[in-house]
C-alpha cells in the first residue's frame, strides 16, 4: 500500500547508544517531516525537508541529526542516545508547499531509552 | 502564547449523539491552514478534515464538518452520530503561510474523546 513506512515500530536503547529511524514514502512527496510525541504536548516538530538534499530544524532538532539523499527516505538518527529522547516519533511527508496539502503520517515508532 | 489551544483533555458522548471538540489558534498570518486529525488507541494519526483561511464555507466531510469562526479564531470539529469506533484522541493543528513557517504544522495537545453506550 502506498503511504509512509516506518521502521521499526518498537525499540529499546541503553542510555548512549545511537541508531536510525527509518521513514520511507512512495508517493513521491517533496516534503517530510519527523515529530515526536510526548503526554501533554501534542506533537513537535523535530526536522523536516522540503527536497532532496535539503534539510532544516523544527522545534526540537537538539540530539537528532537527519539526511535526504532521495526524494523517498528521510532517516532519523539518534547520536547518544538519552532518557529524555524516550517519545513515540511519526514521520510526515506532504506533496507540496501549497497551504492546503495535508499530511500523510507514518505508524510511528515508539523508542524507550533506559 | 500557544498557538492552538484545546482546552477540553477528556469529552463523552452517547453513542448516536452529535459532539464539538473545542480548537482554538493564534495567528497573524492571512494565509494558514486547519487540520484534524483522530488518534486510535492503535496509534496512527488520521486525517480528517482541512479547512483554508480563505475558504468561504465550513468544510464537510461525512460525519465530520469544522465550524470555523474566523474572527474569533475557534475551529471546533463537530462529530454526528457518534459511533464507538470514534473513540480516540483528536487533535487540531494549523500550517501557517511562510512568514509563519510554513513548513511547520503546530498541534494542540488534544481531546481524548469517549463514546458510551
Amino acid at each position: 500500500n502506498a503511504g509512509v513506512t516506518q521502521t521499526p515500530k518498537f525499540q529499546v536503547l541503553k542510555t548512549g547508544q545511537s541508531m536510525t529511524l527509518q521513514c520511507a514514502q512512495d508517493m513521491n512527496h517533496e516534503y517530510m517531516s519527523w515529530y515526536r510525541q510526548d503526554p501533554g504536548m501534542g506533537l513537535r516538530l523535530i526536522h523536516y525537508s522540503v527536497g532532496a538534499g535539503i534539510t532544516d530544524q523544527g522545534e526540537v532538532p537538539n540530539g537528532y541529526n537527519v539526511s535526504r539523499s532521495t526524494t523517498e527516505d528521510f532517516p532519523l538518527r539518534l547520536l547518544s542516545a538519552a532518557p529524555s529522547q524516550t517519545s513515540v516519533y511519526f514521520c510526515a511527508s506532504r506533496l507540496g508547499q501549497g497551504i492546503n496539502y495535508g499530511y500523510t503520517f507514518g505508524s510511528g515508532t515508539r523508542l524507550t531509552v533506559v | 502564547a500557544q498557538k492552538i489551544t484545546q482546552t477540553q483533555p477528556g469529552m463523552f458522548v452517547q453513542e448516536k449523539e452529535a459532539v464539538t471538540l473545542d480548537c482554538t489558534y493564534d495567528t497573524s498570518d492571512q494565509s494558514y491552514g486547519l487540520f484534524w486529525y483522530k488518534q486510535p488507541s492503535s496509534g496512527e494519526m488520521i486525517f480528517l478534515i482541512y479547512q483554508g483561511s480563505y475558504d468561504e464555507q465550513n468544510a464537510t466531510e461525512g460525519r465530520y464538518s469544522l465550524n470555523f469562526q474566523k474572527a474569533r479564531k475557534s475551529a471546533n470539529l463537530v462529530i454526528s452520530a457518534s459511533q464507538l469506533g470514534d473513540s480516540a484522541m483528536y487533535f487540531c493543528a494549523m500550517r501557517e503561510g511562510r512568514r509563519g513557517g510554513g513548513n511547520k504544522l503546530t498541534f494542540g495537545t488534544g481531546t481524548q474523546l469517549k463514546v458510551e453506550l
